[in-house]
């Protein structure tokens, strides 16, 4: 089974902190993905990578950064937390070479910020 | 360019009755179509996908789906809807030779009564 971890389910941090999120996939997806959702908006991208070292912003990038030093890991960075930051964000991997591609996603981390 | 509607943010059903999803998408190119649900507290899993095959899909859990080129619609049903169907469900298309990137529609939730 394709397997997508996300390193925590729920996290508190407060405004201004530096906050890392954490996705690993186990299949050697070359496509992985960052996504928040919200209430009503459904699911936006926020960054986009390809390939290690590879990424393309998505729809909402402002107020993030993304890093891919390893195949199987994407890390979403939130450089200084604001509260309209609160949200579930949702990682997710497909293979790479066809459009028709299923994503799999991970659990999603809820974060607050307070 | 790509883009998804659903129609209704909420549907409700009674356990036993038909359940129907709608989901019209936009693409100027031929377009692969999915169908992922949400059950809470979890992140997406694929319930189905048409990639220009058969134009009726059958996916996960008594779930199906028909590709209507001239209605530009990929509707979501089941005949019988059953207590453990409560999700969330998203349509996302992603059109044929673009990006690996899909659009997702807003959601919608199937709340089934007793």
């Amino acid at each position: 089974d394709v397997k997508v971890t996300q390193s925590s389910r729920y996290l508190v941090k407060r405004t201004g902190e530096k906050v890392f999120l954490e996705c690993v996939q186990d299949m050697d997806h070359e496509n992985m993905f960052w996504y928040r959702q919200d209430p009503g908006l459904g699911l936006r991208l926020i960054y986009f990578s390809y390939d290690v070292k590879m990424k393309e912003k998505g729809d909402i990038p402002e107020g993030y950064s993304v890093s891919r030093e390893k195949k199987e890991r994407f890390s979403l960075i939130l450089e200084s937390a604001s509260t309209n930051q609160t949200s579930m964000y949702l990682c997710a991997s497909s293979f790479g070479g066809r459009q028709q591609e299923t994503q799999y996603f991970g659990p999603g981390t809820r974060l607050l910020v307070l | 360019a790509q883009s998804v509607t659903q129609l209704g943010s909420h549907v409700s059903v009674s356990e036993g009755a038909l359940v129907l999803l709608r989901c019209n998408y936009s693409s100027s190119v031929p377009p692969y179509l999915f169908w992922y649900v949400q059950y809470p507290n979890q992140g997406l899993q694929l319930l189905l996908k048409y990639t220009s095959a058969a134009t009726l899909v059958k996916g996960i859990n008594g779930f199906e789906a028909e590709f209507k080129k001239s209605e530009t619609s990929f509707h979501l049903t089941k005949p019988s809807a059953h207590m453990s169907d409560a999700a969330e469900y998203f349509c996302a298309v992603r059109a044929s030779g673009g990006s690996y990137i899909p659009t997702f529609g807003r959601g919608t939730s199937l709340i089934v009564h007793p």
